[in-house]
């Protein structure tokens, strides 16, 4: 079973749709948790780390559920700006494991 | 903002030779990894490296490959000896330690002819 699981996409999404990603972690030791954006041939930035708490930030809100051991991102009115794949990270063991990514574009 | 620098950004190779790949960590960063990226792939871990030693390495991360952080700030990673299979980008990352986030530099991209 993979470390970390997300529904690639794509997502094609208008100007101000609210879109939602989801991902799966396979280890319930897994100590910490981001979200990361990638653009084409760049390199990964982070976006937000998750917390079990939730946490938001502008029209980015991330949540995570250690007991079904899952974490999603939201994003609200969405911009054109915000074409991306989207990589959700888990950190166990000073070992970051990386989802395949989701690639969300969104549309005019 | 301080931010991690990667050089070269491109390097072409022949297959069979050695090459260099180097990064600067940010100053503070005790911990340092290095990551590839096949083309249309997911990021892959290959080591990570603290106080001065590999912490953690995948499968990737064969005898061809090693990392020194010869001077204290330079983080290299060595191919020995490159093969095709081996272009990619290739990512260094840093951290200043516990559950922090990683920061990543632009990457090399990596072509073996």
């Amino acid at each position: 079973r993979k470390e970390v699981e997300q529904d690639p996409g794509p997502f094609n999404v208008p100007e101000g749709a609210t879109v939602a990603f989801n991902c799966t972690y396979s280890n319930s030791a897994s100590q910490s948790f981001f979200w990361y954006r990638q653009d084409c041939r760049k390199e990964p930035k982070l976006l937000m780390s998750v917390y079990s708490s939730g946490n938001e930030d502008g029209r980015f809100t991330a949540q995570l559920n250690r007991a079904s051991q899952y974490i999603s991102l939201l994003i609200r009115d969405s911009k054109l700006s915000d074409s991306a794949t989207y990589l959700c990270v888990v950190y166990r063991g000073n070992q970051f494991y990386f989802g395949t990514g989701t690639s969300l574009t969104v549309i005019p | 903002e301080p931010e991690v620098t990667q050089t070269p950004s491109h390097q072409v190779t022949q297959m069979g030779q050695e090459v260099i790949l180097r990064c600067v960590p940010i100053s503070n960063h005790l911990y340092f990894y290095w990551y590839r990226q096949i083309l249309g792939q997911k990021v892959e871990f290959l080591v990570s490296f603290y106080n001065n030693e590999i912490s953690e390495k995948s499968e990737i991360f064969d005898d061809q490959f090693s990392v020194e952080r010869p001077d204290g700030s330079n983080f290299t990673l060595k191919i020995r000896s490159t093969k095709l299979e081996d272009s990619a980008m290739y990512f260094c990352a840093t951290k200043i330690g516990g559950d922090y986030e990683q920061y990543f530099g632009p990457g090399t991209r990596l072509t073996v002819t």
